[in-house]
């Protein structure tokens, strides 16, 4: 059974940057037929498609956060990195990272979710 | 605003049928890509619910189904049970955007 599991600092202070990982268990991440995505949702709010990458190394990202988002992928560790730049309160969020199946592009493993807050 | 629509709430009895319908455009439901529905319960993380525009996961009861129409796609749950009490989201690929999500449907069993 795949697990995803989010890590990083729950705090950020305003124009720093957002730093998390996702470590992956029960599978490898070079198995080649899932993007490896993050999400997030703000209190209260829906869900919204950060980007993803495949193992490869290929990256695509949300038009609307592409200038501050980088996502990459460390096979070694079987994990996968989020970096969002110049954070504001609006980047306040649940971010959950998530498996997507490459053929059907649904998300069908999910980690449970950590809550980042920005704030000074 | 997200690219795909929900209904912000929907509500039905215990033993009742609902429906929760997700209105894209032809740049990604409209152009033929399948819809996935997911549900999730306060505090936790979604779970895919319906993939495939209408294809099951293993667990998920068959009083849970999902269907599509041009660029509208729905969800519908028979026999209404209180633990179906949560909030329902549509996502489907988009020709543009890549992965977009409908803004939530909160479904309150009465």
């Amino acid at each position: 059974q795949v697990q995803l599991q989010e890590s990083g600092p729950g705090l950020v202070k305003p124009s720093q940057t957002l730093s998390l990982t996702c470590t992956v268990s029960g599978g490898s991440i070079s198995s080649g037929d899932q993007y490896w995505s993050w999400i997030r949702q703000p209190p209260g709010k829906g869900l919204e498609w950060i980007g993803y990458i495949f193992y490869s190394g290929s990256p695509y990202y949300n038009p609307s956060l592409k200038s501050r988002v980088t996502i990459s992928v460390d096979t070694s560790k079987n994990h996968f990195s989020l970096k969002l730049s110049s954070v504001t309160a609006a980047d306040t969020a649940v971010y959950y990272c998530a498996r997507e199946h490459y053929d059907t592009l649904n998300f069908d493993y999910w980690g449970q979710g950590t809550l980042v807050t920005v704030s000074s | 605003q997200s690219a795909l629509t929900q209904p912000p709430s929907v509500s039905g009895a215990p033993g009742q049928r609902v429906t929760i319908s997700c209105t894209g455009s032809s740049s990604n439901i409209g152009a033929g890509y399948d819809v996935h529905w997911y549900q999730q319960l306060p505090g936790t993380a979604p779970k895919l619910l319906i993939y495939g525009t209408s294809n099951r996961p293993s667990g998920v009861p068959d009083r849970v189904s999902g269907s599509k129409s041009g660029t509208s796609a729905s969800l519908a749950i028979t026999g209404l049970q209180a633990e179906d009490e949560a909030d329902y989201y549509c996502q489907s690929y988009d020709s543009s955007l890549r992965v977009v999500f409908g803004g939530g449907t909160k479904l309150t069993v009465l």
